[in-house]
């Protein structure tokens, strides 16, 4: 069982669109992080959100961690193609075992 | 300089081989992670290491095992591999182990034919 869902899988879009990304899970988390993973490498933090409504931008992302702390969103302004890569947001459970949780993921791709 | 190095980056071999992949970090942290990333991207936890005590251990073969010399080192051995193991392993790293950063490395890329 997949404890953290995100959507979309994949998304497609032009340079300058708008575009959100989930994270979804019937777990409560005491936080969440978003990395993004260009090919050939390995994932790289983005942001930490440790309480619940928190708002957190950087630049042209902004990441909301849920009101009940089992969501999350990550929502790109005018997206260029450098933002292209695989978003993954990941779990620490509020409760058991201390370990992250990945996410399924999110491949985007922004077209010029 | 990198923090967290893992080689070799790139690994084919036949089925049935036994192979290692090494691992270091340069970053002064207590926990090390290995995870597995599949062909659809999806990332998932193996093995954790705290000060070089085994911490999680996730459903995986026992073909698989860890073996972490210092808080540094985290390196991972393979006995008969089999086509089901070909993905890309990353080595990570983090101080304590809920909240904070967790550092990966470049990957090493495992095929197996």
């Amino acid at each position: 069982t997949q404890l953290l869902e995100q959507s979309p899988q994949f998304l497609s879009i032009q340079e300058g669109e708008n575009l959100t990304v989930y994270c979804n899970s019937s777990s409560v988390f005491s936080s969440l992080q978003w990395y993004r993973q260009e090919p050939g490498e390995g994932p790289v933090l983005l942001v930490t959100v440790v309480t619940g409504g928190e708002v957190k931008k950087l630049k042209r992302l902004t990441f909301q961690f849920g009101d009940a702390r089992k969501d999350s969103s990550l929502h790109i302004t005018a997206a260029q193609p450098g933002d292209t890569g695989l978003y993954l947001c990941a779990g620490v459970r509020a409760s058991g075992t201390y370990k992250y949780i990945f996410g399924t993921g999110t491949r985007l791709k922004v077209l010029a | 300089d990198t923090a967290v190095s893992q080689t070799p980056k790139y690994l084919v071999t036949q089925m049935g081989n036994d192979k290692s992949i090494k691992c270091e970090q340069n970053l002064g942290h207590d926990t090390m992670y290995w995870y597995k990333q599949d062909s659809k991207k999806f990332l998932k936890i193996m093995f954790s290491y705290n000060n070089k005590e085994l911490i999680i251990n996730e459903t995986v073969p026992n073909r698989f095992s860890p073996k972490s010399p210092d808080k540094a080192h985290l390196n991972l051995h393979i006995n008969s591999l089999e086509l089901g193991d070909s993905a890309v392993y990353f080595c990570a790293s983090s101080q304590g182990q809920s909240g904070n950063t967790i550092y990966f490395g470049e990957g090493s890329w495992l095929t197996v034919v």
